[in-house]
């Protein structure tokens, strides 16, 4: 089955740009999506299609994804943005299936 | 404004048997797959498989094949998620999310907590 590979950790200084990434074969042909989740709460969408923000999300946060890497860049990062990341793909190729990458721990230094 | 509100908090013997539910607002589901996403304590985000409310079309993740049921009830705009054999490593939050098909899940239920503990 697929693997989404993610950092288990990225650490950033307020005001700074976070870069968290996702690695898989041949990501950059799929659409890959963004989930950040907060202690205690439900994911919520940041990023989809790459690149394309929904509604309500900061243009702080922002995607690309070629090749076999897919990032989620967060730029002047705030105290709120302290969250798990989630990278997400749907792998056609196997069986319809959802796949997820395992997380980045986002801290706010 | 879609809404996904789900069952409460549960606790299981191991053996047994757990059914989460995850009511949808009117037509909020028209085109769209309900997925189920399991989520252990301190551990990332798992697919455990989709189901149709428009044909009863459902794929099951290969982990979960024999053990997981996904359901529709269309009178009460309710999915519901049964997992049998339940084991103590099954403790986890289960989560109901809405999907077009290959494409982002874009609404999520607030998650229900299954434990699991003799």
């Amino acid at each position: 089955s697929y693997v989404l590979t993610q950092p288990p950790s990225v650490s950033v200084a307020p005001g700074k740009t976070a870069t968290i990434t996702c690695g898989g074969n041949h990501l950059g042909s799929k659409s890959v999506h963004w989930y950040q989740q907060k202690p205690g709460q439900a994911p919520i969408l940041v990023i989809y299609h790459n690149r394309d923000r929904p509604s309500g999300v900061p243009e702080r946060f922002s995607g690309s994804n070629s090749g076999n890497t897919a990032t989620l860049t967060i730029s002047r990062v705030e105290a709120g943005d302290e969250a798990d990341y989630y990278c997400q793909v749907w792998d056609s190729s196997s069986d319809h299936n959802v796949v997820f990458g395992g997380g980045t721990k986002l801290t706010v230094l | 404004q879609v809404h996904l509100v789900q069952s409460g908090a549960e606790v299981k013997k191991p053996g047994a048997s757990v059914k989460v539910s995850c009511k949808a607002s009117e037509n909020t589901l028209v085109g769209y797959y309900l997925h189920w996403v399991r989520q252990a304590p301190g551990q990332g985000l798992e697919w455990m498989g989709w189901f149709s409310p428009n044909n009863g079309a459902s794929n099951y993740a290969q982990k979960f094949r024999g053990r997981v049921t996904m359901t529709w009830d269309a009178s009460f705009s309710t999915a519901h998620m049964e997992l049998s054999s339940l084991r103590s490593d099954d403790t986890a939050v289960f989560y109901c999310a809405r999907a077009e098909y290959g494409d982002n899940i874009d609404s999520w239920g607030q998650g229900s907590l299954v434990t699991v503990s003799s």
